[in-house]
């Protein structure tokens, strides 16, 4: 079936470094992509989205990246700082009114 | 402009009882989806309501349904609870419906069955 994976449910960062989280999808029509942030106790955020016309775009000190040809995605997150602890997930868009959503990869920031 | 809220932010239910959850969507937005996340499963979408319609929805048993209000606000209702139904409960509202609009998160519901 459809899924999304990221590959590290776990990743330790040093403060200041810069951090990569990734993403694979299984559907090549997925056509939209978002990337969250989740906190303990608190909602999904949303940090960064990117529609499949493109292959990267940038925030602040956020970049996504998509590579369509090998069905992946990652989160560039830089000069990485204690706030940025927590959950990150993709999610795809499986056609027009559906998510698929990773299960997430807890970034922890060493001081 | 206020966030999503979602009441209550915690409940304890009993195999076999029922509860509804519900959800505020930020003002103007008429688009609400609820999410199950729990730990292994990542979020799982139940469904999508557009005024007053639902639009969407998972792969979930009938026990779990949902209706949204003229005011846009919503409800989601399990019946004779199960214990995998114990999860964090989230709804998320966006401007209109379907993939490609952004969506806003409310801090969630957190369900335990015992």
């Amino acid at each position: 079936g459809e899924s999304v994976g990221l590959h590290l449910p776990t990743l330790s960062v040093q403060e200041g470094d810069n951090s990569i989280i990734n993403c694979a999808y299984s559907n090549s029509a997925s056509d939209y992509f978002i990337w969250y942030k989740q906190e303990s106790g608190k909602g999904p955020q949303f940090i960064i989205d990117i529609r499949s016309n493109m292959d990267k775009r940038q925030g602040q000190r956020v970049t996504v990246l998509l590579n369509k040809t090998v069905k992946h995605l990652s989160l560039q997150i830089a000069a990485t700082q204690p706030g940025d602890s927590a959950v990150y997930f993709c999610a795809a868009a499986i056609g027009t009114y559906k998510y698929i959503f990773g299960t997430g990869t807890r970034l922890k920031v060493l001081a | 402009k206020a966030g999503v809220t979602q009441t209550p932010r915690y409940l304890i239910k009993t195999r076999g009882q029922q509860v509804t959850l519900s959800c505020s969507p930020i003002s103007g937005h008429r688009s609400v989806s609820w999410y199950q996340q729990t730990p292994g499963q990542g979020l799982q979408f139940l469904f999508e309501y557009f005024s007053e319609t639902q639009r969407n929805k998972g792969n979930f048993p009938g026990r779990f349904s949902g209706r949204q209000f003229s005011n846009s606000r919503s409800e989601m209702n399990v019946s004779t609870l199960e214990l995998g139904d114990s999860a964090l409960y989230l709804c998320a509202s966006s401007l209109e419906y379907g993939t490609g609009h952004e969506q806003y998160f409310g801090p969630g519901t957190r369900l335990t069955v015992t």
